[in-house]
């Protein structure tokens, strides 16, 4: 069936480290892709997204590109915060039919001073 | 714009107790989905209105869960009775929309569920 694989957390960085969150799907046909963030005491929140393959997903200086030939959607920042703590999960829709997310099991990501 | 809303935010029962939940959506969205979240594990949905419709209800417990949303707005999602394994928490979600595959869901902050 159809399932989404995240890099194993907890992940521990110093402040103004480089961030990889890997994230591969396997199915067919996901036409887009999701990040989630869970910040501390929060609901979960869009951090970014991308529709179609080759697409790049941006905000709060997170990157992510849809690669459909690796079917993957890796997350990255070049310099992360003590902000950036929280829990990210990578989240494929099925399209067709109910556009249901399958969220990934979630990557718990703690920055240090 | 108000955000999505979820009561109670807590609240623990015994095993076969019953137990309801309360969601309001976005004001204008019509799709709206409630997802159930196991410590440690990613949201996995249980159901899915479009409006007051049932679009996807696959992986509902229906022997015990049951859900529905009187004139598309909000919603109620029940259990009777609860077993120790639906500890969790239950977040609601809505889209614009028709809740297409370029939508954002926005998530309420979740009730936590604690069975015993």
């Amino acid at each position: 069936g159809d399932s989404v694989t995240q890099m194993e957390g907890p992940v521990t960085l110093s402040e103004e480290a480089f961030l990889t969150i890997n994230c591969t799907y396997t199915a067919t046909g996901y036409p887009s892709l999701f990040w989630y963030v869970q910040y501390p005491g929060e609901g979960l929140q869009l951090l970014l997204k991308a529709t179609k393959a080759d697409d790049k997903g941006s905000n709060k200086g997170f990157e992510a590109t849809y690669r459909k030939e690796t079917t993957s959607f890796h997350l990255e920042k070049g310099s992360v915060q003590v902000s950036d703590s929280a829990v990210y999960f990578c989240a494929p829709i099925k399209g067709a039919g109910s556009y249901q997310l399958t969220f990934g099991k979630g990557t718990k990501l703690s920055v240090i001073p | 714009e108000a955000g999505v809303a979820q009561s109670p935010r807590y609240k623990i029962i015994e095993k076969r107790q019953s137990v309801a939940f309360w969601c309001n959506p976005i004001s204008g969205h019509a799709t709206l989905y409630w997802y159930q979240q196991i410590l440690g594990q990613g949201p996995k949905l249980l159901i899915q209105f479009q409006n007051n419709g049932v679009v996807d209800d696959s992986q509902l417990p229906k022997d015990r869960f049951s859900a529905e949303r009187l004139k598309g707005v909000d919603s109620t999602l029940k259990i009777q009775p609860a077993k120790l394994e639906d500890s969790a928490v239950y977040l609601c979600a809505s889209s614009s929309m028709a809740g297409g595959y370029q939508e954002t869901q926005y998530f309420g902050p979740g009730t936590r569920l604690l069975v015993l």
